[in-house]
């Protein structure tokens, strides 16, 4: 089945400097690639997703790049605030077989007024 | 309406009782998951439905029982459950399930097994 590393597990940057989450997937028929904040507290949250026909795709202050090849895509967040402090989850969707999303362990981002 | 709704927020039950959990949405998604989430940790699938048929189910113990009675509606029964059983259980659905279409979660229950 698939396998999702996510790294780093914790991440501490100052207010308005970048993040940079990277995670890397085991199954080269995995397709869909979503990132998740999940609150203290709340539910996940789709913030970015990426299918495996794009090589980049941003949302004003988060963009997600996959690299098909090395399988691995990662998630950047510039200009950061201090409400961008969570924990954010990536994920592969296989399209073949198992058909479920596999996430990551999760990064926790502190972002430091 | 573009949310996934969950009663109830939290439920504290002993290891002798029966409870539900019931989550709701209707966005016309033919897809519905139920979760299991410990603290630290991300989501852990238990049970898929797909057009309200059980279409996955990772060797979750029976003291855990699913009921999708329609379309728009997924129950999760408890029975008999253990204190490790206490977390965060988080129902989702997403348009299909074999299209990598985005997972809606919802709010979660929080469950305390005494």
């Amino acid at each position: 089945g698939e396998n999702v590393e996510q790294h780093p597990s914790t991440l501490s940057v100052q207010e308005g400097d970048s993040a940079v989450i990277k995670c890397t997937y085991s199954d080269s028929a995995s397709n869909y690639f979503p990132w998740y904040k999940q609150e203290l507290g709340k539910r996940p949250q789709l913030i970015i997703d990426i299918r495996s026909n794009v090589g980049e795709k941003k949302d004003q202050r988060i963009a997600v790049t996959l690299n098909k090849t090395a399988k691995h895509f990662s998630l950047h967040i510039t200009e950061t605030q201090p409400e961008d402090s969570a924990v954010y989850f990536c994920a592969a969707y296989s399209g073949a077989g198992s058909y479920q999303l596999t996430f990551g362990k999760g990064t926790k981002l502190s972002v430091i007024p | 309406d573009t949310e996934v709704t969950q009663t109830p927020k939290h439920l504290v039950m002993g290891m002798t009782n029966k409870k539900s959990l019931k989550c709701e949405q209707h966005m016309g998604h033919r897809a519905m998951y139920w979760y299991k989430q410990k603290a630290k940790k991300p989501p852990e699938l238990m049970f898929v439905y797909s057009y309200e048929k059980l279409s996955i189910n990772e060797s979750v113990p029976s003291r855990f029982s699913p009921e999708c009675p329609n379309s728009s509606l997924l129950n999760l029964h408890l029975h008999a459950l253990q204190p490790e059983d206490s977390a965060l259980y988080l129902c989702a659905s997403s348009h299909s399930r074999t299209g990598g279409d985005t997972q809606y979660f919802g709010p979660g229950t929080r469950l305390t097994v005494l």
